[in-house]
């Protein structure tokens, strides 16, 4: 079974840039999570949808960060306009269920410059 | 909501010693708890998924302690190998359909004895 990919892998992009993000989780999970991995922040969450609908979004996050589920197989991370703090390792993961394990993929790192 | 804190951010083990990483968390309702493992340049994986009724854990080389009255998840890395260096991640889950809150890793370099 393939796990969770995300495309591209690396990106750059200059300040003001529209750029997004994709996502295909494991098929058949649920949940489907979006995070933002910084060395000095941590993991943060960025968006959380179960059956496709919005349950959390990380409030910092609202302005400029906007993620979509149009399909169970398919998500996209859209920031707009992107800002050189936004430099980081963008995660998607998924899981079949609350409480069940979380699924990572390998991230996209972008770089605003 | 939810906060976890863990500690220490960093930590340097001889080879063949153990060494012990613990996170507290806030939330009492808090029912899932994970270990995830970062090596560099990857994804994460989990490690290990403990339950609230549980209380030890044990896997290849680690064991998982829960305690519930003093809402703290610890684990011990038995006997430090090479293939333990990486970040470590506990991450618990508080409410139904809630994301979960990541605690901000702990670094591990196992150094020779």
């Amino acid at each position: 079974d393939a796990g969770v990919t995300q495309t591209p892998r690396h990106e750059v992009a200059e300040k003001g840039q529209t750029i997004i993000l994709k996502c295909e989780p494991v098929s058949g999970h649920n949940d489907l999570f979006w995070y933002r991995q910084t060395k000095i922040q941590g993991l943060e969450l960025l968006s959380y949808f179960r059956s496709k609908s919005l349950m959390e979004d990380g409030g910092a996050f609202k302005d400029r960060f906007k993620a979509e589920m149009l399909n169970s197989s398919f998500s996209t991370l859209k920031i707009q306009p992107t800002e050189p703090k936004d430099s980081a390792v963008y995660l998607c993961a998924s899981s079949l269920d609350w409480g069940e394990e979380q699924y990572f993929g390998p991230g996209t790192r972008l770089t605003v410059l | 909501g939810e906060q976890v804190e863990q500690r220490p951010p960093h930590l340097s083990v001889r080879e063949g010693d153990s060494a012990v990483i613990t996170c507290t968390y806030t939330d009492p309702n808090s029912y899932y708890f994970f270990w995830y493992k970062q090596e560099p340049g990857a994804s994460l994986q989990l490690l290990m998924k403990v339950f609230s009724s549980t209380e030890i854990n044990e896997g290849q080389g680690f064991t998982v302690l829960l305690n519930k009255k003093d809402k703290r998840l610890s684990l011990n890395l038995t006997a430090a190998h090479p293939g333990d260096s990486a970040a470590y991640f506990c991450a618990v889950s508080a409410g139904f359909a809630s994301a979960l809150t990541f605690g901000s890793g702990t670094k591990v370099i196992p150094c020779l004895p």
